[in-house]
């Protein structure tokens, strides 16, 4: 079966500019989570969906952070506009219910 | 909310070594995962073990729930086995350990 997939592998944008990730789960799984992961550190739970429900967005900075699951398929993230602090790789993962998740390949993103 | 421990932090071996990696949690958990992180930053699934214990080729994990602790053991380790293990967990909600980097040596 095809993967996660995510888009673009990397970025880089000056700050103030948005930029926008682009996540395609695997076929059928009902749950989506978008992750952050700084240098040297453990992922970052984001946001979680329940199909097209966002069930847990308590870490998602939401002045600049916002997020989509359209028809709860494919999900977009977006900062806007984005800060030096936000450079990191952006994970995306999908799971039928909450059992064993699967990870994308991960957007890098670079704001110089 | 839950808090989840990894030990050691670092650790370097040589080829065809025996390593064990531990994961202690604050709170009774749903779910708890080991995922290795090549260098690449590519995660990959090991084991989905809630409790238990399970084995796939050279490595098995073991988790006790009521004592609160996963291990996850590797033996006769491989370069190829280089990276940082994560064991994350799922309460109330998801969070992943802070990692053991794993360095082996040729």
């Amino acid at each position: 079966e095809a993967g996660v997939v995510q888009s673009p592998r990397y970025k880089i944008i000056e700050k103030k500019q948005p930029v926008a990730f682009w996540c395609n789960p695997i076929s059928g799984h009902n749950t989506l989570y978008w992750y952050r992961q700084n240098l040297g550190q453990g992922p970052e739970l984001l946001i979680r969906y329940e199909n097209e429900e966002a069930v847990d967005d308590s870490q998602l900075p939401k002045d600049r952070f916002s997020a989509e699951r359209l028809k709860g398929v494919d999900s977009t993230l977006k900062i806007q506009p984005a800060e030096l602090g936000d450079s990191a790789v952006y994970l995306c993962a999908s799971s039928f219910t909450e059992y064993g998740y699967t990870f994308g390949s991960g957007t890098r993103l670079t704001v110089v | 909310g839950i808090q989840v421990e990894q030990s050691p932090p670092d650790l370097i071996l040589q080829e065809g070594a025996n390593s064990t990696l531990r994961c202690n949690f604050s709170d009774s958990v749903n779910n708890l995962q080991w995922f290795h992180q090549n260098p690449w930053g590519q995660l990959i699934n090991l084991f989905y073990i809630p409790s238990g214990t399970k084995q796939n080729g050279r490595l098995s994990a073991t988790t006790v729930a009521t004592e609160r602790y996963s291990l996850l053991y590797i033996s006769s380790s491989q370069t190829t086995d280089s990276g940082v293990y994560f064991c994350t967990i799922y309460g109330q909600n998801f969070v992943f350990g802070p990692g053991t980097r794993l360095s082996v040596l040729p």
